[in-house]
């Protein structure tokens, strides 16, 4: 079935330095490519997404670029701060409901 | 708060127990879906509802049962679980089930004993 690869599965930096997650999808069909940021004891939660006419898209110290040819997209946060320690999600969707969800990256940002 | 509202928040229950979980949103959304995530694995897609109506059931056990009587309004009914059925159940939202981005509760954290 379709899927999507997320790495790592764990990312540990220094506040202040950038940290980069990266996923690969397999569904050549996928256009829509959200990011989650889920905190403790809640629910993920929408950061930015990005869709494929685009390859570049940044909001404040995050930004998304997408390679559609290779199937590839990243997640970049600048400038990191110890509120973003949090576990993040990529995914892939054609539309709708058929989203496809990465296993996740757990980010510890160290003061 | 999100606009999606998850009770419980923790849930304890035996292999006997039925139980419900309840998800409600005033977010004027008409897609509601129930999502199962376990440690360290993709969130898993359980079911969708689209304007009230079932639209994907996915490959879920009959152990649960969803209710969706109004589009605010959305129940995850659990009867006989199983040790493994113990995960974060999580509701989430969208205008409607081709929408883009999802609006996600807190989740209740199941423990089946």
């Amino acid at each position: 079935g379709e899927n999507v690869e997320q790495h790592p599965s764990t990312l540990s930096v220094q506040e202040g330095d950038s940290a980069v997650i990266k996923c690969t999808y397999s569904d050549s069909a996928s256009n829509y490519f959200p990011w989650y940021k889920q905190e403790l004891g809640k629910g993920p939660q929408l950061i930015i997404d990005i869709r494929s006419n685009v390859g570049e898209k940044k909001d404040q110290r995050i930004a998304v670029t997408l390679n559609k040819t290779a199937k590839h997209f990243s997640l970049h946060i600048t400038e990191t701060q110890p509120e973003d320690s949090a576990v993040y999600f990529c995914a892939a969707s054609p539309g709708g409901f058929k989203t496809i969800f990465g296993a996740g990256t757990r980010l510890f940002v160290k003061a | 708060e999100t606009g999606v509202t998850q009770t419980p928040r923790h849930l304890v229950m035996g292999m006997t127990n039925k139980k419900s979980l309840k998800c409600e949103q005033h977010l004027g959304h008409n897609a509601m879906y129930w999502y199962k995530q376990s440690a360290k694995k993709p969130l898993e897609l359980m079911f969708v509802y689209n304007f009230k109506e079932q639209t994907e059931n996915n490959s879920v056990p009959s152990r649960f049962s969803p209710e969706c009587p109004n589009s605010s309004h959305l129940f995850l009914h659990l009867h006989t679980l199983q040790p493994e059925d113990s995960a974060l159940y999580l509701c989430a939202s969208s205008q409607d089930s081709q929408a883009y981005g999802y609006t996600f509760g807190s989740g209740t954290r199941l423990t089946v004993v």
